[in-house]
C-alpha cells in the first residue's frame, strides 16, 4: 500500500531558528514530490521535485529529494510569524497524489 | 488571471440526502482533481478528470462520484450522506493531467466546507 509519512507531527520554534521538515515516501509509479503550505485555507504550491540530488530554493525555503532513500526534506530558514502552518508533502503517481499527514509548524515571536 | 473557483463554499445536509459540489478550474486548466480533508484521515485522493474522463481514482466508495464537463467545469456528488462525510473538499486544476510538465503545478481552490448531520 502506498504511504506517505511526515515527521515531526508538529513542532514549535522562535522566531530566526531553522526548522527542517521530513517526508518518507513508498509509493508505485513515483513520478515527483510535491510541498505544499497551508494555513487556514487551501494548500498552496511550495515545490515539486523530481531528480535526487537537486536542491530547489525560494526565499528561505529549500528541499531536496533522495529518490534511493525515498525520502525529502524541507527547510525554513531564518522563521518568522507568518511561516506558521501546516506543511504537506505529497507523492505524484501521474495525477494521482497520495498526501503525508503534514507537519504543523508554530513560529513564536 | 483567476483562481480556482468551488461552490457552494460552506453546505449542511442531514444523513441520507445528496450533495453536489462544484469547480471551475482556472482558465486554460483541463485536469481537474479532488480531495477530501478530514483531522483524522488528512488530504486524501478522490479522483481525477481529464478532458471528460476519469483517469485516476482513490479508494472511496461507489457513493463518491464525479464527472466533468467540455468546459473543464467539474462536479462532484455524494449520494446517501453519512456523519463521516462531513470534510474539506477540495478541488485543484493542473494545465495537463498527471503534472506531466515539470513546470506545472496543482493549484487548489478555496474548498467546499460540508458538514453532514
Amino acid at each position: 500500500e502506498d504511504k506517505v509519512v511526515q515527521s515531526p507531527l508538529s513542532l514549535v520554534v522562535h522566531e530566526g531558528d531553522t526548522v527542517t521538515l521530513n517526508c518518507s515516501y513508498e509509493v508505485t509509479n513515483f513520478r515527483s514530490l510535491l510541498w505544499y503550505k497551508q494555513e487556514k485555507k487551501a494548500p498552496t504550491f511550495l515545490f515539486m521535485l523530481t531528480s535526487s540530488g537537486i536542491e530547489k530554493k525560494s526565499g528561505r525555503l529549500s528541499s531536496i529529494l533522495d529518490k534511493k532513500e525515498l525520502f525529502s526534506i524541507l527547510n525554513i530558514t531564518a522563521t518568522q510569524t507568518g511561516d506558521s502552518a501546516v506543511y504537506l508533502c505529497a507523492s505524484d503517481s501521474w495525477g494521482k497524489l497520495q498526501f503525508g499527514a503534514g507537519t504543523q509548524v508554530v513560529v513564536t515571536p | 488571471k483567476a483562481g480556482v473557483t468551488q461552490t457552494p463554499r460552506y453546505l449542511i445536509k442531514t444523513r441520507g440526502q445528496q450533495v453536489t459540489l462544484s469547480c471551475s478550474p482556472i482558465s486554460g486548466h483541463r485536469s481537474v482533481s479532488w480531495y477530501q480533508q478530514t483531522p483524522g484521515q488528512g488530504l486524501q485522493f478522490l479522483f481525477e478528470y481529464f478532458s471528460e474522463t476519469q483517469r485516476n481514482k482513490g479508494n472511496f466508495p461507489g457513493r463518491f462520484s464525479g464527472r466533468q464537463f467540455s468546459n473543464s467545469r467539474s462536479e462532484m456528488n455524494v449520494s446517501t450522506l453519512e456523519l463521516g462525510d462531513s470534510a474539506l473538499y477540495l478541488c485543484a486544476s493542473s494545465t495537463v493531467p498527471g503534472l506531466a510538465d515539470p513546470t506545472d503545478t496543482q493549484y487548489f481552490g478555496p474548498g467546499t466546507r460540508l458538514t453532514v448531520l
